[in-house]
């Protein structure tokens, strides 16, 4: 079975640091892209950062570049996401998605997400 | 970036009638080399993360109804929902895959009329 799971939200004020992660079994990690996706009620689905397989490539959203640091661990089949200076524009559930296409098909699997709010 | 317009924002329809999803992007999503177009539809019921319907724009996910299919090429693409059932009930989103950033389209809600 498939599991993808995130943890390390919360609430943080402004200027704040948040450390998520995500720990996944059920499917060859090390084959697929990993990326963190944010939804908010008003903004939608937003894509916030990337990694691909073997974490040499890894891409960031514009507005997250300087602030976020996506990493993976492919002995322990995680990933996490580092977070610095949060904003308040940073709030929303934060879902960690494998991604992963061959020249047949493709699979996608998401976590439940983690709520991560900034707040004063 | 590129832009994903979906339309319209809600529509309902009556059950075992069909629906239907446009999304445009503000750029082709065709790429040449696999012929084919990086253009994702996922479903989210309340409550839960986006489930993949389609990939590359009409194959259907392992597991995904018939009755769900998608079309289109390039900068327009449509998702149809045929005999609508009441499980239907949710918010479909149109994502591109073409590049980084990966971008979404603002989601359609789809309701029982």
């Amino acid at each position: 079975e498939v599991q993808v799971v995130e943890s390390g939200g919360g609430l943080v004020h402004p200027g704040g640091s948040l450390r998520l992660s995500c720990s996944t079994s059920g499917f060859t990690f090390s084959k697929f892209w990993m990326h963190w996706i944010r939804q908010t009620p008003g903004k939608g689905l937003m894509w916030i950062s990337g990694i691909d397989d073997d974490g040499e490539s890894r891409k960031y959203a514009d507005s997250v570049k300087g602030r976020f640091t996506i990493s993976r661990d492919n002995v322990d089949s995680t990933v996490s996401l580092e977070m610095i200076n949060l904003r308040v524009d940073d709030t929303g559930l934060f879902y960690c998605v494998a991604m992963f296409c061959d020249e047949t098909a493709c699979a996608h699997h998401w976590g439940q997400g983690t709520l991560v709010a900034v707040s004063s | 970036d590129i832009v994903m317009t979906q339309s319209p924002d809600s529509l309902a329809v009556s059950l075992g009638e069909r629906a239907s999803i446009n999304c445009k992007s503000s750029q082709s999503l065709l790429f040449s080399p696999t012929n084919r177009n990086y253009l994702t539809w996922y479903q989210q019921r309340p409550g839960q993360p986006p489930k993949l319907l389609i990939y590359w724009a009409s194959t259907r996910e392992f597991g995904v109804s018939d009755r769900f299919s998608g079309s289109g090429s390039g900068t327009e693409f449509t998702l149809t929902i045929n005999n609508l059932q009441a499980e239907d009930v949710a918010i479909y989103y149109c994502q591109q895959s073409y590049v980084t950033p990966l971008t979404f389209g603002g989601g359609t809600r789809v309701d029982i009329k």
